[in-house]
């Protein structure tokens, strides 16, 4: 069964900070591969998604991920928080194949401003 | 406006004492799935369907009934609750054809069972 880890529950930063999140995933074959965002009190919004090409992919609000296949991991970077972007985080993978998504345990980000 | 929508967004109630979720999606999508998200758990799958009448169970299904009698909804029925389903629930949906399809998650009810 596939598995997907998010190494950081809480990050605190100041506005204009960089951020990176990490997420690695479990599972040999072909996955698609997404970040979700939820701000406070509201629902899951797509950020980015990876299906195939390009390893570094462009989302909204600033942010990118790069897949580096080899180490299992999509991780999240934008290069300047905004007290905004305080919200958590979750990393998502599907098997290419499949439909079921598999999150991990998510990532609470605080921006201070 | 394509949308997920969810009742109720908050719901308290006893331990026992039937309860129903109610999800509905306005894409003509063929997938839909619930979660619930607990806190440093992420959210894990209870059910999904992959088209009318077809059901599955996801890793989390104890406790937990679905139906999909019609495409554009897709009821979560908690027969007899109990504290430890007390969560934040959600449901999705998905286009199955094509492959380059998201989840569209719905806002999500607040459950609290006493």
């Amino acid at each position: 069964a596939q598995s997907v880890s998010q190494h950081n529950h809480h990050v605190i930063l100041s506005e204009a900070a960089s951020l990176e999140l990490g997420c690695n995933y479990s599972y040999g074959g072909t996955v698609n591969l997404f970040w979700y965002v939820q701000y406070p009190g509201q629902h899951l919004q797509l950020l980015l998604k990876y299906f195939s090409g390009d390893p570094l992919v462009k989302g909204i609000k600033g942010f990118e991920a790069e897949f580096i296949k080899s180490k299992f991991s999509f991780n999240l970077r934008k290069p300047s928080v905004q007290w905004s972007d305080t919200a958590e985080y979750f990393c998502a993978v599907n098997e290419a194949a499949g439909n079921k998504l598999t999150f991990g345990g998510g990532t609470r980000v605080l921006v201070k401003p | 406006e394509a949308q997920v929508t969810q009742n109720p967004r908050y719901l308290i109630t006893v331990t026992g004492k039937k309860l129903t979720v109610t999800c509905s999606q306005n894409m003509n999508h063929e997938y839909m799935s619930w979660y619930r998200q607990d806190p440093g758990l992420g959210l894990r799958q209870i059910y999904y369907s992959m088209n009318v009448e077809v059901t599955d169970k996801g890793d989390v299904p104890e406790g937990y009934k679905v139906s999909r009698k019609e495409k554009r909804n897709f009821p979560l029925i908690l027969e007899s609750p109990s504290p430890n389903q007390t969560s934040l629930y959600f449901c999705a949906s998905k286009q199955l054809a094509g492959v380059l399809n998201e989840q569209y998650f719905g806002p999500g009810t607040r459950l609290t069972v006493t």
